[in-house]
């Protein structure tokens, strides 16, 4: 079966900390990577894609192990504003549709 | 503005009774799909479309029906033999399910059935 796992959490950090969140999925051909953010009660909305040399965006670090098929989201001096939930996606290959983890939830308090 | 419409934002209805939900997008991309999102899971998908007249099965397709008469429309029709209907239903589209382009999403219609 196709998954893609993650911590649902929550992860309650004060404002300024770093937290990670780490992915894992199970395809090992898959070939796009991307995570987004879920507010509550909306729609999920990109918050960037994944590459195989990591990129950042920001505050804002993501990384691809392919050798250990995980994925993850570093975010350094933490908002309120970012509290929501993120969630880890993968494309197995060309001609399917994405594959969404079930999100972790982060909680960012004052 | 380009987007991805969905409306209405909340639908109700009863039980035994099919229901149309609209997705529109103006942003000329090819793939279209539907999800639906129960609380505390994940994105589920019902159907998608790689181009205008054609679509195939998710994974959860079963008392779902979809069409693709146009580009910019993918309409998902929640029929009387889906057992759970009642949940948050998402539609996306990107700008080819060829390769490895993000998926956009609408705001979502929340239907609940009793």
């Amino acid at each position: 079966r196709k998954e893609v796992e993650q911590d649902p959490g929550p992860f309650n950090v004060p404002e300024g900390a770093t937290v990670a969140f780490n992915c894992t999925y199970s395809n090992s051909a898959s070939q796009s990577f991307f995570w987004y953010r879920q507010d509550c009660r909306k729609e999920p909305k990109l918050l960037m894609s994944v590459y195989s040399s990591g990129n950042e965006d920001g505050r804002f670090t993501a990384q691809l192990n392919r050798a250990s098929q995980y994925i993850s989201l570093l975010i350094r001096d933490s908002k309120l504003s970012d509290s929501a939930t993120y969630l880890c996606v993968v494309k197995w290959q060309a001609g399917t549709a994405l594959i969404f983890g079930k999100g972790t939830t982060l909680s960012v308090s004052s | 503005d380009g987007g991805i419409t969905q409306s209405p934002k909340y639908l109700f209805r009863k039980e035994g009774q099919n229901v149309t939900l609209s997705c529109e997008q103006n942003l000329n991309h090819d793939a279209m799909y539907w999800y639906r999102q129960d609380p505390g899971q994940g994105l589920r998908l019902i159907y998608y479309s790689q181009i205008v007249n054609d679509f195939q099965k998710g994974d959860i397709a079963e008392g779902y029906s979809v069409s693709r008469e146009k580009k910019e429309s993918f309409p998902l029709t929640v029929t009387s033999a889906q057992k759970n209907p009642t949940a948050f239903y998402l539609c996306a589209s990107a700008r080819s399910g060829l390769s490895s382009y993000e998926q956009y999403f609408g705001p979502g219609t929340r239907l609940t059935v009793t």
